[in-house]
């Protein structure tokens, strides 16, 4: 089955560590993105990769940080810095970054211990 | 003003009810449009795309004004498994890309 997957499901993190979330896809697409979700609110763009080996800045990638070495997985660090980390994190791809539709993950919860 | 802006809800509608959700946009330069659903504590998932002349699904009708930036879903024969936060999702693409969403409009439909 072609999809995006994430893990893990629910992530707890203590204080001043930095935890990495996993996404990956089979449906190969070259554009990939990770967003946060808030209770309540929209969803807010934190990095978001068009090819392999590139990634930019959403608008609020303070204390994240990404990397894309491989087409089919695009991992998000939570570090130290982020202050208010608690957030449900979804991971996204669409064939080509633009106008194309985002397909998304089952999401991760983050908790702050 | 917010990009993307839709209904601030909650609906709450009775089974077999008529509901429409309402968005704008500000970006003139707003170039693709969708409607997403997303269930509770669940990822959103793509309910349709919107097109310039309008497009319907079964149950679900979704229409665009591009002057008045302005884009709509009316459900129609409300089911109770269409309670679900319904978000307006928009793509401006000027050179770079950016995609805005909506907060999202909460339906309940009640028995």
């Amino acid at each position: 089955d072609g999809g995006i997957t994430q893990s893990p499901k629910y992530l707890f993190r203590k204080e001043g560590q930095n935890v990495t979330l996993s996404c990956e896809q089979n449906l190969n697409h070259d554009a990939m993105y990770w967003y946060r979700q808030d209770p309540g609110q929209g969803l807010r763009l934190i990095y978001y990769s068009q090819i392999v080996n590139d990634f930019q800045k959403g608008d609020i990638a303070e204390g994240y940080s990404v990397s894309r070495e491989k087409k089919e997985s695009f991992p998000l660090t939570v570090t130290s810095a982020q202050k208010n980390p608690t957030a449900f994190y979804l991971c996204a791809s669409s064939i080509r970054s633009g106008v194309e539709t985002q397909y998304f993950g089952p999401g991760t919860r983050l908790l702050v211990l | 003003r917010k990009e993307v802006e839709q209904d601030p809800g909650p609906f709450n509608v009775p089974e077999g009810a008529t509901v429409a959700f309402n968005c704008t946009y500000s970006n003139s330069a707003s170039q693709s449009f969708f409607w997403y659903r997303q269930d509770c504590r669940k990822e959103p998932k793509l309910l349709m795309s919107v097109y310039s002349s309008g497009n319907e699904d079964g149950r679900f009708t979704a229409q665009l004004n591009r002057a008045s930036q302005y884009i709509s879903l009316l459900i129609r024969d409300s089911k109770l498994s269409d309670s679900a936060t319904y978000l307006c999702v928009v793509n401006i693409g000027t050179g770079g890309f950016k995609t805005i969403f909506g907060a999202g409009t909460r339906l309940f439909v009640k028995a």
